[in-house]
């Protein structure tokens, strides 16, 4: 298993712009997430869904939009990228129920919007 | 809406010692789940340890452990026999029991290095 893959890696974006993160797991999990995490700060949730259709705003939700379509891909789009959401996004996943309770991460995409 | 405390934004050890990082969460709920993430410059962000708050034993993890104390609301990460390897930022998280989301809520974070 891959795990929760993120592409792309690295991205710098001019004011005004738009672009899509995206996310995939491969490991059947019904729980999807996204996290921005700022310098020097923990991570705050942007969108999270509970399954295919089911989407939900997190703390940060504002500049963002995500969809779900299939249980395997969750897609963040920015719409008119500002230097505020210059950040590392990740993406998580987790099955509800399992005995561990826990989110596995992606590696993350450094977004820097110029 | 719950919040978690780290109050070390950084902290240092030397190799072979034992360090503690503090953190505090504010909830009104009994049922909860408590984490420590550690996250090396590699950005990857790597589960450490968990602790169900019904549960009155202390998790442990190889030379990672924690002291719950629930009244308290307090839950630290005691780092034994310190390793170059664990030098990283250490997150606190806090995800309700219930609520059907599993949401994370994250701490600041410690910075932790490891002086040989």
């Amino acid at each position: 298993n891959a795990g929760v893959t993120q592409t792309p890696k690295f991205r710098i974006l001019k004011i005004g712009q738009s672009m899509t993160l995206q996310c995939a797991q491969d490991m059947n999990h019904n729980y999807m997430y996204w996290y921005r995490q700022d310098p020097g700060m923990g991570l705050k949730l942007i969108y999270y869904s509970v399954g295919a259709g089911i989407t939900d705003k997190g703390e940060v939700p504002n500049g963002y939009n995500v969809s779900r379509s299939t249980t395997e891909d969750f897609p963040l789009r920015l719409e008119l990228a500002a230097p505020s959401q210059t950040s590392v996004y990740f993406c998580a996943s987790s099955n509800p129920g399992l005995a561990h309770h826990e989110q596995f991460f992606g590696p993350g995409t450094r977004l820097t919007v110029l | 809406a719950q919040t978690v405390t780290q109050s070390q934004p950084e902290m240092s050890v030397q190799e072979a010692e034992t360090v503690t990082l503090s953190c505090t969460y504010d909830t009104s709920e009994s049922d909860y789940y408590l984490f420590w993430y550690k996250q090396p410059p590699s950005r990857q962000m790597i589960l450490v340890i968990r602790q169900e708050a019904y549960k009155q034993q202390n998790a442990t993890e190889n030379r990672f452990s924690v002291n719950f104390q629930k009244a308290a609301k307090s839950f630290s990460l005691k780092i034994s026999d310190s390793q170059l390897g664990d030098a990283a930022m250490y997150f606190c998280a806090y995800r309700n029991a219930q609520g059907g989301s599993e949401k994370l809520v994250f701490g600041k974070g410690t910075k932790l290095t490891v002086n040989p």
